[in-house]
This record gives C-alpha cells, sequence and structure tokens, in this order.
C-alpha cells in the first residue's frame, strides 16, 4: 500500500542553524501539508500546498518556514534560522482530492539545541 | 479557532470492553475524521465521516456525528491491547482545501 514517507527521522540541530525536512507524498495525491506536534501537545496546522503554490499558512508558518515540491516527489519544509521552540514532530500529509482524508507520514522529530 | 476537543482525555479499560470517546468542535464542518497515534509514532487514519452522514463503521470502529450538537463519537467494541494508543479527532472545513484541525486527543489504555 502507498505511503507517505519522510526524512530524517530524527534531526538535531544548533540554534540558528537552516534544517530542511525531506517528504515523498504518495505519489497521485494533489493536495500536501506540514503539520507539528509539540511534545505533549494538539497536531498543528503549519501549511497546505497545491498547484505548486501555498493554499494556506498558519500564524507560526512566519517568514523562517518555507516549502516547495522541486521536483514531481519532494516537498519539502525549511526552516531557515531554528528556535528552541521549534522543537517538535513535524508531519507531513497528502491527500489525492479535496474532501478526502490526509495520509501522514512517520514524522521527522526535531530536536533543536 | 473550530479545533475538536477530545473527552475524556484518557481511558483505561479491560481488554474486551468497549472504548468510547467524544469530540466536540464549534464550526460548520465538512467532514470529521479520526485518527489513531501509537507513542512517539506517525497519525494512522481510522474514518471519516462527512458531514451529511450520521454514523459509520469500519471494523470494530463505529462513528457517529451529530451536527447539530457539533459532537462526534468513536466507539471501539471489543478492545484488544494492540488499540492502546492516543485518538484524535480532525475537523476539516470549507475552506481551499479543508486543511484539519486536531483536538488534544484521547488517551486509551487496555489492560491485558
Amino acid at each position: 500500500e502507498p505511503e507517505v514517507t519522510q526524512t530524517p527521522s530524527h534531526q538535531v540541530t544548533q540554534m540558528g542553524q537552516e534544517v530542511i525536512l525531506r517528504c515523498v507524498p504518495i505519489s497521485n495525491h494533489l493536495y500536501f501539508y506540514w503539520y507539528r506536534q509539540i511534545l505533549g501537545q494538539k497536531v498543528e496546522f503549519l501549511v497546505s500546498f497545491y498547484n505548486n503554490e501555498i493554499s494556506e499558512k498558519s500564524e507560526i508558518f512566519d517568514d523562517q518556514f518555507s516549502v516547495e515540491r522541486p521536483d514531481g516527489s519532494n516537498f519539502t519544509l525549511k526552516i531557515r534560522s531554528t528556535k528552541l521552540e521549534d522543537s517538535a514532530m513535524y508531519f507531513c500529509a497528502s491527500k489525492p482530492g479535496v474532501a478526502y482524508e490526509q495520509y501522514f507520514g512517520p514524522g521527522t522529530r526535531l530536536t533543536v539545541t | 479557532s473550530q479545533q475538536g476537543e477530545e473527552d475524556p482525555q484518557a481511558l483505561s479499560i479491560q481488554e474486551g470492553e468497549n472504548a468510547t470517546m467524544n469530540c466536540s468542535y464549534k464550526t460548520s464542518i465538512n467532514n470529521l475524521q479520526w485518527y489513531r497515534q501509537n507513542s512517539g509514532r506517525g497519525l494512522v487514519h481510522l474514518i471519516l465521516i462527512r458531514s451529511n452522514e450520521r454514523e459509520k463503521h469500519s471494523g470494530r470502529l463505529r462513528v457517529t456525528l451529530d451536527t447539530s450538537k457539533k459532537s462526534s463519537s468513536l466507539l471501539i467494541t471489543a478492545s484488544r491491547a494492540a488499540d492502546t494508543a492516543s485518538y484524535f479527532c480532525a475537523t476539516a472545513r470549507g475552506s481551499n482545501d479543508y486543511k484539519l484541525s486536531f483536538g488534544a486527543g484521547t488517551t486509551v489504555t487496555v489492560r491485558a
């Protein structure tokens, strides 16, 4: 069964460094998302991406964040200058159509020290 | 905010018993979805119920939706130890792409 994959599974970085989190959505899906979950808290929406552009973003998704779909398969989240409070599990998700369920990847645990 | 809120926060049951958890939300939705998360792992989609549906079944799962009360329930019948996980409801509101708003989750522990 097709699944969303994410790399790396765990990333440790120093404050102020740039990180890129990578995702490979399911191949025929059209809508792509990033969410994050700070330890012990709710899963929070960051950004949605459709037709090669951001369709919606949350207040969390400030100028330090960016997303790209550089080719037909990868979907990346970049954090330009990481802060301690960016430490969280980051989930990528995709779905085939507008009102379908989202399929989540296993997540990347980002630890900022 | 139209995030779902689950109730109870935690639930401990014996294997074989049923587990019921509830979700309330604040605004109109297109659909509501339930996800499971094992400790430290990703989110697994369980079931989606659309706003024009009232009940849906999938294996040992039964979901109800009451849009007049803005609430949903998830019932897991004949629970197993492997059902131990956190369960989240997520609402999708009419917008460009129906992003999901998650609740805080119900942690279910099934004792053998």
